[in-house]
């Protein structure tokens, strides 16, 4: 079984300020990992991913990941926030056993203030 | 464009009515979703789909039915057995072999019982 845990449900921060949003994973097979931003009254769009090769991933609007086998996290990180990075975002594990059925976090809300 | 549509993405019903929610999509994927999202929570898996004429139930199942006549097609019937309908559902699609369970979402319909 899979499960995620994105450990702030909410993370405000100023404008043009570096954030990072939090992401653990609990798996007993090798996994595939994701985020998604998901804007108000709007679908889920993928913002990266990582599949295998560099630990490091760089995704659309500026956003990276680095995936950390040993801490089991993929945590997201961008170096200067936009007012337009507000939404929700969400990570995401698949893995070789689960029939790459996507286990979702609870999703964090990143609230950017000018 | 390939892509998901959902329809209609605004809904409103009076308490004990069903409501059949559209999901197509054009992307020629195997398997197709759907997602209940309330306010400040994450997603909860109702129905899924691998095959054309086969579903398996999610999470919260209880109170839906679907169908999956055709592969693009994969609409969802909320019942009156729903106890609390009101909700934002999200139909999303995947490729299953090759495709790490990456999920491609649509814009998403709000159903409002009055």
């Amino acid at each position: 079984a899979q499960s995620v845990t994105q450990l702030d449900s909410q993370v405000p921060v100023f404008e043009e300020a570096p954030v990072e949003l939090r992401c653990n994973y609990s798996s007993s097979v090798s996994v595939y990992l994701f985020w998604y931003v998901q804007y108000p009254n709007q679908g889920l769009q993928l913002l990266l991913k990582y599949l295998s090769g560099s630990t490091l991933v760089k995704g659309i609007n500026g956003f990276e990941a680095e995936f950390n086998k040993s801490q089991t996290s993929f945590h997201l990180r961008k170096p200067s926030v936009h007012i337009s990075d507000t939404a929700e975002y969400f990570c995401a594990v698949s893995g070789l056993g689960a029939g790459n059925m996507l286990t979702f976090g609870g999703g964090t809300r990143l609230m950017v203030k000018p | 464009d390939g892509g998901i549509t959902q329809s209609p993405k605004y809904l409103f019903r009076k308490e004990g009515q069903n409501v059949t929610l559209s999901c197509e999509q054009n992307l020629n994927h195997d398997a197709m979703y759907w997602y209940r999202q309330d306010p400040g929570q994450g997603l909860r898996l109702i129905y899924y789909s691998q095959i054309v004429n086969d579903f398996q139930k999610g999470d919260i199942a209880e109170g839906y039915s679907v169908s999956r006549e055709k592969k693009e097609s994969f609409p969802l019937t909320v019942t009156s057995a729903q106890k609390n309908p009101t909700a934002f559902y999200l139909c999303a699609s995947s490729i299953l072999s090759g495709g790490y369970g990456e999920l491609f979402f649509g814009e998403g319909s709000r159903l409002t019982v009055l």
